[in-house]
């Protein structure tokens, strides 16, 4: 994508492991938001961390974000079956435009 | 859920022909968005909308034109469709209330151009 990638493509882990996927752009960001995406339905937003902030918790969540290296992570501890997903970052950009990469898709193991 | 309604949820169509996609909301929202969703290119951006009669090009625009006449109305046309065309387009809404900006996604409009 012009506007950067996830990584990785593909995650698969054992129920109860952390899951890390990162995320990373190229022009400036106003924020960076992630969000989650079941097979054949829409993205539901997870959180969002603002371009002065470096970290933020939500529940089994915690993102990251390094301005310097135009970079983001979002960990998942303690992950569930349920959690089985598609998970993509949006770089939000001025004039309110998001866009998204292509996504890591996260296979949680029963 | 966001009140989101896209039509038609699925399409089939032939090459050559117009299309046009719809989509509906309830939240009196100021931004509308079109993304086409394919294997191994992710997400994209084709048009927004930051208000009534104002649209802007996003990353995969060519082919496509949008409308918005109203503030809940958002169309997207293909004016003569192409198998490259064959896609999942979701539209999405956003808007800045003290919480700050996020987007919510209807549930996809399946298009098929044979």
């Amino acid at each position: 994508s012009q506007q950067g990638e996830e990584d990785p493509q593909a995650l698969s882990i054992q129920e109860g492991e952390n899951a890390t996927m990162n995320c990373s752009y190229k022009t400036s960001i106003n924020n960076l938001q992630w969000y989650r995406q079941n097979s054949g339905r829409g993205l539901v937003h997870l959180i969002l961390i603002r371009s002065n902030e470096r970290e933020k918790h939500s529940g089994r969540l915690r993102v990251t974000l390094d301005t310097s290296k135009k970079s983001s992570s979002l960990l998942i501890t303690a992950s569930r079956a349920a959690d089985t997903a598609s998970y993509f970052c949006a770089r939000v950009q001025a004039g309110n435009q998001f866009y998204f990469g292509t996504g890591t898709s996260l296979t949680v193991i029963p | 859920d966001a009140g989101i309604t896209q039509s038609p949820r699925h399409k089939v169509t032939e090459t050559g022909t117009p299309v046009t996609l719809r989509c509906h909301q309830t939240e009196n929202h100021r931004y509308m968005y079109w993304y086409r969703q394919d294997p191994g290119h992710g997400l994209r951006l084709i048009h927004y909308s930051y208000g009534v009669k104002d649209t802007d090009k996003g990353e995969v625009s060519d082919g496509y034109s949008v409308s918005r006449s109203k503030t809940e109305d958002f169309l997207l046309t293909l004016e003569s469709a192409t198998s490259s065309q064959t896609s999942v387009y979701f539209c999405a809404i956003s808007e800045f209330d003290f919480k700050g900006n996020t987007i919510y996604f209807g549930e996809g409009s399946w298009l098929t151009v044979v």
